[in-house]
Parts: structure tokens; sequence; C-alpha cells
């Protein structure tokens, strides 16, 4: 079974600093997909970024990056320049496309910008 | 794109009850979830559905939990003598099938609370 897990329950970062959020996770499949979504307080959940498992190359979404370890399991947020709208959960998600698209989410990070 | 629609958005009910949340998805979209989320953690997976079939159903659900997608549009999720340990948030999100790494578009969530 896929798991997915974030060590960092809460992080705080000043506003325009850089902040890094871990995710690694545990699966044996080739195919797969990973996400990070943003859950603002008493809103919707919304995506982030994505990556494809089978490309090298990092994502980037304007602020956002990531840095994809394949071999080490590893799926970390990158957030530079921060925001006091970052101010969220943030979720890392695992979506295997070889059996039937199911999204497992990390416990999240909650990540605070202060001003 | 009207996005992912909820309801109730709040719904309060006493133990031993039933109650029924609806989830419309974004109309082109086949695949439907249904995940439960308590304060604090990640998004746990229910089920799933493309177009009408439930392709998964969490081991973690006991009978008293059902859901249907009748016509491949809408889709129900229902809970049968409810339980304090079932207040909690149900999110609901649609993706299409077009593109295997579309993201999760999630609704605003039902919150429960059992008394």
């Amino acid at each position: 079974a896929q798991t997915v897990t974030q060590s960092q329950p809460e992080m705080s970062v000043q506003e325009a600093e850089t902040v890094t959020l871990s995710c690694t996770y545990d699966t044996s499949e080739n195919n797969y997909y990973l996400f990070w979504y943003k859950q603002p307080p008493s809103r919707q959940m919304i995506l982030v970024i994505r990556q494809e498992a089978y490309k090298q190359q990092n994502a980037t979404e304007n602020r956002f990056s990531v840095n994809f370890q394949k071999a080490a399991k590893s799926f970390s947020l990158k957030i530079s320049d921060s925001q006091l709208g970052d101010t969220a959960m943030y979720f890392c998600a695992f979506m295997s496309y070889s059996g039937t698209y199911k999204y497992i989410f990390g416990t999240g990070t909650r990540l605070k910008v202060l001003a | 794109d009207t996005g992912v629609s909820q309801n109730p958005r709040h719904k309060i009910t006493k133990r031993g009850q039933n109650v029924t949340f609806r989830c419309d998805p974004i109309s082109e979209h086949n695949r439907l979830y249904w995940y439960r989320q308590t304060l604090g953690q990640g998004p746990e997976f229910l089920t799933y559905f493309q177009n009408e079939a439930q392709l998964e159903k969490s081991r973690l659900l006991s009978d008293r939990f059902s859901a249907e997608r009748p016509k491949g549009s809408f889709s129900t999720l229902e809970i049968q003598r409810t339980e304090q340990g079932d207040s909690a948030m149900y999110l609901c999100a649609s993706s299409p099938r077009q593109g295997q790494n579309s993201p999760l578009h999630f609704g605003n969530g039902t919150r429960l609370t059992v008394t």
C-alpha cells in the first residue's frame, strides 16, 4: 500500500523569505504523480503544483517549485518570496495511474507566514 | 466551470440518525471521490467512482456508509446510525478522465457534527 508522510506538522516563515516543506512517500509503483495542495483556513483545497514521476525535471509554478528525488522517494515544496496569503495547510498527495487513480494524502503541514 | 458543489455545508444530527450528503461535480468530470477530513489531518479516502461505477471503497468504512452515483453525474454519501466518531468534514472532489495527471477539484465540504 502507498503511504505519504509529512514530518513537519507546523512551520513558520517571515514574509519574503523562502521555506521548504518536506514530503516522503512509499510505493512499489513506477507510474504515478505527485501533487501539493493548499488548504487556506476555512476554504477549499486547491492545487499548488504537480509532478509526473517519469519526468526528471522538477516542476515549477511561479514562486512554487519542487525538489523531486525519485530514488529517495522524496518530494519537497519550496515557496520563494513567501506572502501572507500563503498561510495555509499544505498537503502532499500521491496518485498511481496503474491502479484505480486513488489519491493518497499526507497529514499536512500548517504554514504560517509572519509579517 | 461552476466548480464542485456540496450540500449541505453544515449538518448537525443526533447520534443514531441517518444523514445524506450530496455532491455535484464539474459537469465534464467523470471521476468523483469522497474523502473524510478531521481537524488537523489530511483527507482520508472513502470511495471513488468512474462514471456510475464505484471502483474502490476504503476498508476503513463500515457498512453504515454507502455512496451512489446513479447516472454518473451527482453523487450521494449516506451514513446510517451515525456515531460521534463520524463527526468530520466530508469532502467531494472530481477530475476529468482525459489527462492522467489531472488534479482533483474539491468542493467546500460538508461539516458533520454528531451530538
